[in-house]
């Protein structure tokens, strides 16, 4: 069975820093697919950033990195020079088995301050 | 661009009452998913469907089922809707595969 720990609920973050929300999973899954999202306040679900098991280089896309480190069973978020507008709930997840069952993490709600 | 399209942006339903959330894809895609969202649970699988007619339970199909008569169309049913399915409900759509998912707007339903 897969599962996806995120262990922050919440985090505060000033503006310009760099932020890290961790992500842990488990699966007994070889090839599997490890997905960040955001849902800001208006509700909708924004993909930001995927890696792949088999993938050897960190994911990036722009401010965003993966920091995957698959011994650990670790994904990584990493948000460089936060912007009043990253703050959001952000969710890892995870895609795997037979058919692609994709299952989140609880979150975590990141507030960026001026 | 994809567009997932659930019917509803808003429900209010009695309790006992059959509820049907609709979940339109455009993009051909194979499979589709339906969660739940509550505070602090993050998403929960109810359900997904790898192909047309085809289903697996997520990690709480009680009290749901679903149904996909048509690659584009996936249905989540509330046979006899509780208020502690008062919930957002999200549909999602993808390939196969590995790869991502791109998701509705999201139904916030409200039973009374």
């Amino acid at each position: 069975a897969q599962k996806i720990t995120q262990t922050q609920p919440g985090m505060f973050v000033q503006e310009k820093e760099a932020v890290t929300l961790d992500c842990t999973y488990d699966t007994s899954d070889q090839s599997y697919g490890l997905f960040w999202y955001k849902q800001p306040s208006s509700g909708e679900m924004i993909f930001l950033i995927y890696q792949g098991s088999y993938d050897e280089q960190n994911a990036t896309e722009g401010r965003y990195s993966l920091n995957f480190q698959k011994a650990r069973k670790s994904a990584n978020l990493v948000i460089s020079a936060s912007q009043l507008g990253d703050s959001a709930m952000y969710f890892c997840a995870m895609r795997g088995g037979s058919w692609g069952k994709l299952q989140f993490g609880a979150g975590t709600q990141v507030v960026v301050t001026p | 661009d994809v567009k997932v399209t659930q019917s509803s942006r808003y429900l209010v339903k009695r309790t006992g009452e059959k509820v049907f959330l609709e979940c339109v894809q455009d993009m051909d895609h194979e499979n589709m998913f339906w969660y739940r969202q509550d505070p602090g649970l993050g998403l929960r699988l109810i359900y997904f469907s790898y192909d047309v007619k085809m289903k697996e339970k997520g990690d709480i199909p009680e009290g749901y089922s679903v149904s996909r008569e048509k690659k584009e169309r996936f249905s989540l049913i509330l046979e006899s809707a509780s208020t502690n399915q008062t919930s957002m409900y999200l549909c999602a759509s993808s390939l196969t595969g590995i790869t991502e998912a791109f998701f509705g707007q999201g139904t916030r339903l409200t039973v009374v």
